[in-house]
């Protein structure tokens, strides 16, 4: 059974780039999550999806930020004309179903230089 | 939104116990949930606690809940040093969404 997988795990990207991150969800789980995790933070919600669709973003998602799931399986997640301030590690987790418990990947580790 | 604070910093020998507290703010709150986060990994979960439940028992792991307080604890038993690492509480809410973590507690384990 493998786990939730997230690829890459590091990105270092000048400011103004844009990149995108990848996300694997456990099989079969239908929810996947997205968080952002700064130095010394817990992680803090971005959004997540329902199969397909997205059903909650948080304030933290600005314009810049998309994601997406296409099939109701992989997601991505880009960010565009990156700022320095997007430096964090983005993680990503899945569940069956509502309450139920999320399971993390490693994460991507973004550095804007 | 909802508030979970933790005690940043732990630090027990080796065979001893640990105990790592949690408060949190919402009261509809469903589930309550412990992760350990070991450094440039993600987060690995370690147990949950349904909120009409008072306690939980895993192997080394205890979870106690007071709902009435919004306190929940994690206690592990014949610490090792193995056990170093950063423990999240998160939030499980009312919203059967997202998790609200607290800023994580980092557990020392000396020899």
């Amino acid at each position: 059974d493998t786990g939730v997988s997230q690829d890459p795990r590091h990105k270092i990207t000048k400011r103004g780039q844009n990149v995108t991150f990848r996300c694997d969800p456990i099989s079969e789980h239908n929810r996947l999550y997205w968080y952002r995790q700064t130095l010394g933070q817990g992680p803090e919600f971005l959004t997540y999806f329902q199969n397909e669709a997205q059903l909650e973003k948080s304030r933290l998602l600005s314009d810049r930020f998309s994601a997406e799931r296409p099939k109701g399986s992989f997601s991505t997640l880009e960010i565009q004309r990156t700022e320095q301030g997007d430096s964090a590690m983005y993680l990503c987790a899945s569940s069956l179903g509502p309450n139920q418990p999320q399971h993390f990947g490693d994460g991507t580790r973004l550095s804007i230089l | 939104g909802e508030d979970v604070e933790q005690s940043l910093f732990l630090s027990v020998r080796e065979g001893d116990s640990s105990v790592i507290n949690c408060t949190y703010t919402d009261s509809s709150s469903t589930y309550l949930y412990w992760y350990k986060q070991e450094p440039g990994a993600g987060l690995q979960l370690l147990t949950y606690i349904f909120s009409n439940m008072d306690m939980k028992q895993d192997q080394r792991l205890t979870v106690l809940l007071n709902k009435k307080d919004k306190h929940l604890s994690l206690r592990i038993a014949d610490t090792q040093t193995g056990d170093s690492a950063i423990y999240f509480c998160a939030d499980g809410g009312s919203t059967l969404g997202r998790l609200y973590f607290g800023r994580g507690t980092q557990l020392t384990v000396w020899p």
